[in-house]
């Protein structure tokens, strides 16, 4: 069974721009939450998806959005890059909870200059 | 924010040696989990504890969980160079929705 696929893996942008990452879940999982990870935060949840709908939303702003498609693939935007977005962002795939033991993709990083 | 606090934040031991890795909470949970990540990359599932479990055990991992003290460690026996990695708590606060939260993690490094 193939793993979490997140794409790309690295990313540059510049501060104003718009960013969207990819995540392909685990074949039959159907919850997806979204992670991001800096040195100085660490794992902060942003978001989990289930069929669809967002279930729950971590405390980021509004520059942050996501969705999930039939497919249970996700993906994540932000727009109105600042430098402050630099990090690793983790998605991660499970059966039907993102309270559940999760699968990690590899992750995006992203460089905001 | 963090729900859990991992202590130490680094570990340094010699290859065949025992690692300890503690982490405190603070409310109550459902569940807590162990996470390895290697530099960079996603993190990898290690051993799931429920509340109403008090010690687990999974190859050379041991994992303990004190609710009353909301704290647990994760114990790594005849250590490899190839546990070199960061170690992360997580735990489902039962109410806070379908999400785990995330200790600030143990940097471990084997010496081989």
């Amino acid at each position: 069974k193939a793993g979490v696929t997140q794409t790309p893996r690295y990313l540059i942008k510049t501060r104003g721009q718009q960013v969207t990452l990819s995540c392909s879940p685990i074949s039959g999982h159907r919850s997806v939450s979204w992670y991001q990870q800096t040195p100085g935060q660490g794992l902060q949840f942003l978001f989990e998806y289930f069929s669809e709908t967002q279930r729950n939303k971590g405390n980021f702003p509004g520059r942050f959005s996501g969705r999930q498609f039939s497919n249970s693939r996700s993906e994540m935007n932000v727009s109105t890059l600042e430098l402050g977005d630099s990090a690793l962002y983790l998605c991660a795939s499970s059966l039907a909870s993102g309270r559940e033991k999760l699968f990690f993709g590899s992750g995006t990083q992203l460089s905001v200059l | 924010s963090q729900q859990g606090e991992e202590d130490p934040q680094a570990l340094s031991i010699q290859e065949g040696e025992n690692a300890t890795m503690n982490c405190s909470y603070k409310t109550s949970i459902n569940n807590l989990q162990w996470y390895r990540q290697n530099s960079g990359r996603g993190l990898v599932h290690l051993i799931l504890i429920r509340s109403n479990e008090r010690e687990k055990h999974s190859g050379r991992l041991r994992v303990t969980l004190d609710t009353s003290k909301k704290s647990s460690s994760l114990l790594i026996t005849a250590s490899r160079a190839a546990d070199t990695a960061s170690y992360f708590c997580a735990t489902d606060a039962g109410g806070s929705g379908d999400k785990l939260t995330f200790g600030t993690g143990t940097r471990l490094a084997v010496r081989p």
